[in-house]
């Protein structure tokens, strides 16, 4: 079946350093990518999304690069702040069932002031 | 703004009780869902709703049902509550080929 996975469980970075985090994904039939951002407490927020036709997008500080060759996923975060704390994970979902989405277990971030 | 409420944030229930979670969304979207995040595993699907009184199972669905009477209502019911069903509880809701907005999470304990 499907996995969604994530590379690093935990990252730290230092305040005003750009974050990198990255993803994995094994069908190639997925079509529809988001991230979330989940702080402590909370539901999961949602940040950016990025479909199969695009290798970049852009957010306000946040990117989403799509690699569909080699199935990868990375999130980057601009001049990272305290309040970027927090776990955030992928999403994917296929092409045949746009309803139903698989998620990475989440990367917690540490902001380091 | 998307609000996705759940009606407890925290609760304690024993083993063997019939246990109803609830939520509500306010901004009419046909889909709704209910997760359980685990350390580790990530959110796994329990299951879906795509239209009133329509479901579908999702990836664990053992020992839980839900119901959607109404579209911006899904409840999960948890039969007879197990031990090994203590979890946070995430209620979701989009449109189709939209991204999920999420609820602050029901955080669960079966003693």
């Amino acid at each position: 079946g499907e996995s969604v996975g994530l590379h690093l469980p935990t990252l730290s970075v230092q305040e005003g350093d750009n974050s990198i985090i990255n993803c994995a994904y094994s069908n190639s039939a997925s079509d529809y990518f988001i991230w979330y951002k989940q702080e402590s407490g909370k539901g999961p927020q949602f940040i950016i999304d990025i479909r199969s036709n695009m290798d970049k997008r852009q957010g306000q500080r946040v990117t989403v690069l799509l690699n569909k060759t080699v199935k990868h996923l990375s999130l980057q975060i601009a001049a990272t702040q305290p309040g970027d704390s927090a776990v955030y994970f992928c999403a994917e979902t296929p092409l045949y069932n746009f309803n139903k989405f698989y998620f990475g277990s989440g990367t917690k971030l540490n902001v380091k002031p | 703004d998307v609000k996705v409420t759940q009606s407890s944030r925290y609760l304690v229930k024993r083993t063997g009780e019939k246990v109803f979670l609830e939520c509500v969304q306010d901004m009419d979207h046909e889909n709704m869902f209910w997760y359980r995040q685990d350390p580790g595993l990530g959110l796994r699907l329990i299951y879906f709703s795509y239209d009133v009184k329509m479901k579908e199972k999702g990836d664990i669905p053992e020992g839980y049902s839900v119901s959607r009477e109404k579209k911006e209502r899904f409840s999960l019911i948890l039969e007879s509550a197990s031990t090994n069903q203590t979890s946070m509880y995430l209620c979701a809701s989009s449109r189709p080929l939209q991204p999920q907005h999420f609820g602050d999470g029901t955080r669960l304990s079966i003693l």
